[in-house]
């Protein structure tokens, strides 16, 4: 039982250049979340989704854009990357409201 | 969403009980007390949650004041492995449930 995968665990991004971040959950969870992590602070969530073919906003969704075409899987594409992008990268998803999440191990991303 | 309050940092020994504390005086009704915790290089993991009993699992337990204002996370027997960063959320029950992180407590337990 994988639980929530997200590759890749890291990358190097030079600025301008795109990428994809995939989140894959084993669990048949209908919610499922990107957060970013700075260096010292509190993660803080930048999309998610209630299902599959569903996206929301989360507190900083600018510069970043997510899809769920499957159910197990949710994406986060950064179309042109920016050194404020730099950061540690977590998915989770949770089966419904006001269960617990299950997270990802990260990626790592730095963008130079 | 309603905000909650926690210490920076505390400190406990090793096989010793630790209380961390969380404050939310804005809490409302349907808001539920999720805790959460983030080891050194690892994604946060799922602790325990409550509405307005106490609750009780393998990890720990969560006290609730009567009043909701306040809860505390009890470790019952600290181990070295517990020394992470914690986080107490407020979730809201109607609408996605969108789990809000702060600074959380950064709990450092001795040998």
């Amino acid at each position: 039982n994988a639980g929530v995968t997200q590759t890749p665990k890291f990358r190097v991004l030079k600025t301008g250049q795109s990428m994809t971040l995939l989140c894959a959950q084993d669990m048949n969870h209908e919610y499922m979340y990107w957060y970013r992590q700075d260096p010292g602070m509190g993660l803080r969530l930048i999309h998610y989704s209630v299902g599959e073919g569903t996206t929301a906003k989360g507190e900083v969704p600018d510069g970043y854009n997510v899809s769920r075409l499957k159910k197990q899987n949710f994406l986060l594409g950064l179309e042109s990357a920016a050194p404020s992008q730099t950061s540690v990268y977590f998915c989770a998803s949770s089966a419904l409201r006001q269960e617990s999440y299950t997270f990802g191990s990260g990626t790592r991303l730095t963008v130079v | 969403d309603a905000k909650t309050t926690q210490p920076n940092s505390m400190e406990s020994n090793e096989e010793e009980p630790v209380h961390l504390p969380c404050n939310h005086s804005t809490i409302s009704g349907t808001d539920y007390i999720h805790w959460y915790r983030q080891l050194p290089s690892q994604g946060p993991e799922y602790v325990i949650h409550g509405l307005t009993s106490n609750v009780n699992n393998r990890m720990a337990s969560l006290a609730i004041a009567e009043d909701r204002k306040s809860s505390t996370l009890i470790l019952h027997r600290a181990t070295l492995r517990d020394a992470a960063v914690y986080y107490c959320i407020l979730s809201r029950i109607q609408g996605a449930q969108k789990l809000v992180f702060g600074q959380g407590t950064r709990l450092t337990i001795n040998p």
